[in-house]
């Protein structure tokens, strides 16, 4: 089966720290590709990043950075130094052939 | 042009109108979705066209019904629709279906309906 879980449903923390995102995946496929997209209140969903199966390397992009580990089936997402414009929620998905599986997200509330 | 358009922005319905809801790409995307978002939920896929063909139905109520006139554009057509079909309607494009290498998918702003 396939399958993403996001256990934290809603992280608050004050402007300037750093923040984790959690995202475990389950699948069977052996190659496969991880997302994570952002939705700010506005609605409209923004990638962030596609990471593919065979690539294990961490990825950094400005303040932000995403941990994959095949080991634990994870792909984490890191914000360092928050800013109130990264309050939003964020979705972790995985890729299954015509589809993506999504996590339930994680509401992430930056406060000044 | 990398962006996914989609009007009106919001729309408000009774359970007798007749809507229908645009969604537009020019990045040359081969595959277009429909997805349907309820607060604090993911979306959930509703459609997908590949090459202007319906290839995927999620067991979508027949009230919605979809159309690709042509590779830039994919319409929802709104009829009967319930209170509990209020939503955000979300448009993507990506440019393939089924290799997972081109799935990136482009979202649009999305469509915030409610149906009274």
């Amino acid at each position: 089966a396939q399958k993403v879980t996001q256990a934290q449903t809603e992280i608050s923390v004050v402007e300037k720290e750093d923040v984790t995102l959690d995202c475990v995946y389950e699948t069977r496929d052996t190659t496969y590709y991880l997302f994570w997209y952002k939705q700010p209140p506005s609605g409209e969903l923004v990638f962030l990043i596609r990471r593919n199966s065979f690539d294990e390397q961490n990825e950094i992009s400005g303040r932000y950075s995403w941990n994959f580990q095949k080991s634990t089936s994870s792909f984490n997402f890191t914000i360092t130094a928050s800013q109130v414009v990264d309050s939003a929620v964020y979705f972790c998905a995985l890729d299954s052939n015509y589809q993506l599986i999504w996590g339930a997200g994680t509401k992430l509330i930056i406060k000044p | 042009d990398t962006e996914v358009t989609q009007t009106p922005k919001h729309l408000v319905m009774g359970m007798t109108n007749k809507k229908s809801l645009k969604c537009e790409q020019h990045m040359g995307h081969r595959a277009m979705y429909w997805y349907k978002q309820k607060a604090k939920k993911p979306p959930e896929l509703m459609f997908v066209y590949s090459y202007e063909k319906l290839s995927i139905n999620e067991s979508v109520p027949s009230r919605f019904s979809p159309e690709c006139p042509n590779s830039s554009l994919l319409n929802l057509h709104l009829h009967a629709l319930q209170p509990e079909d209020s939503a955000l309607y979300l448009c993507a494009s990506s440019q393939a279906v089924g290799t997972a290498d081109y799935n990136e998918q482009f979202f649009g702003p999305g469509t915030r309906l409610t149906v009274l």
